[in-house]
């Protein structure tokens, strides 16, 4: 089992720029949150999919969108980047259900964004 | 939302001492109380959680509390080894949610 990979690791970008990070869930999971972990920070919720929709979301801007394929995949994409989007970005997968699950944490795509 | 608090940021111990990591949390409906070990470049990993049903959960040199009157709970490690220096984030959820609340994290220090 490979876990939670997230591609890619590392990635530089300018103001202004888009990115997009990908992330693979666990086997057997179907549920996919996103965090951002700013620099000496503990992770910020950015938003949860399951089903394919965004069932949950943070406290943050329309800039940062995402997306859910049907092999339980996602996408973050971020645009118009600013100066303070540099982070560690943290996919983390879970089992479905209303439940408080256990999340699986990938390795992160660090943003720097200059 | 919930709101969780870690104290202290920065904590240093002997090896072979116990560290002790508490954090406070807002929202009286969270359920669920994991901690994360994350050394430096690395994944956060889940090192032990509590749900609360239960108030204390033990696994080897590792427990943890939880004091749901007073909305705190704590990270107990004892014999503390080198391999335990890193950070850890205390973190606290509810059913239906399923979406963590992170603590700020406290940079542990194990002094061979």
């Amino acid at each position: 089992d490979a876990g939670v990979t997230q591609s890619p690791t590392h990635l530089i970008k300018t103001r202004g720029q888009q990115v997009t990070l990908r992330c693979s869930p666990k086997s057997g999971h179907d549920t996919v949150s996103w965090y951002q972990q700013a620099l000496g920070q503990g992770p910020q919720f950015i938003f949860q999919y399951y089903e394919e929709e965004e069932r949950q979301r943070g406290n943050f801007p329309d800039r940062f969108s995402g997306h859910q394929f049907p092999n339980y995949s996602s996408e973050l994409n971020v645009n118009a980047l600013l100066l303070g989007d540099s982070a560690l970005y943290l996919c983390a997968s879970s089992p479905g259900g209303s439940g408080a699950n256990v999340l699986t944490f990938g390795a992160g795509s660090r943003l720097t964004v200059l | 939302g919930e709101n969780v608090e870690q104290h202290p940021s920065t904590l240093s111990v002997q090896e072979g001492d116990s560290a002790v990591i508490k954090c406070t949390y807002s929202d009286s409906a969270s359920n669920y109380f994991p901690w994360y070990k994350q050394e430096l470049g690395k994944r956060p990993q889940l090192i032990i959680d509590i749900r609360s049903n239960v108030g204390e959960k033990k696994d080897q040199r590792i427990a943890v509390t939880l004091n749901k009157t007073a909305k705190h709970f704590s990270l107990h490690i004892t014999e503390t080894q080198p391999e335990d220096s890193a950070v850890y984030f205390c973190a606290a959820s509810k059913d239906g949610n399923n979406r963590l609340a992170f603590g700020k994290g406290n940079q542990v220090v194990v002094i061979p």
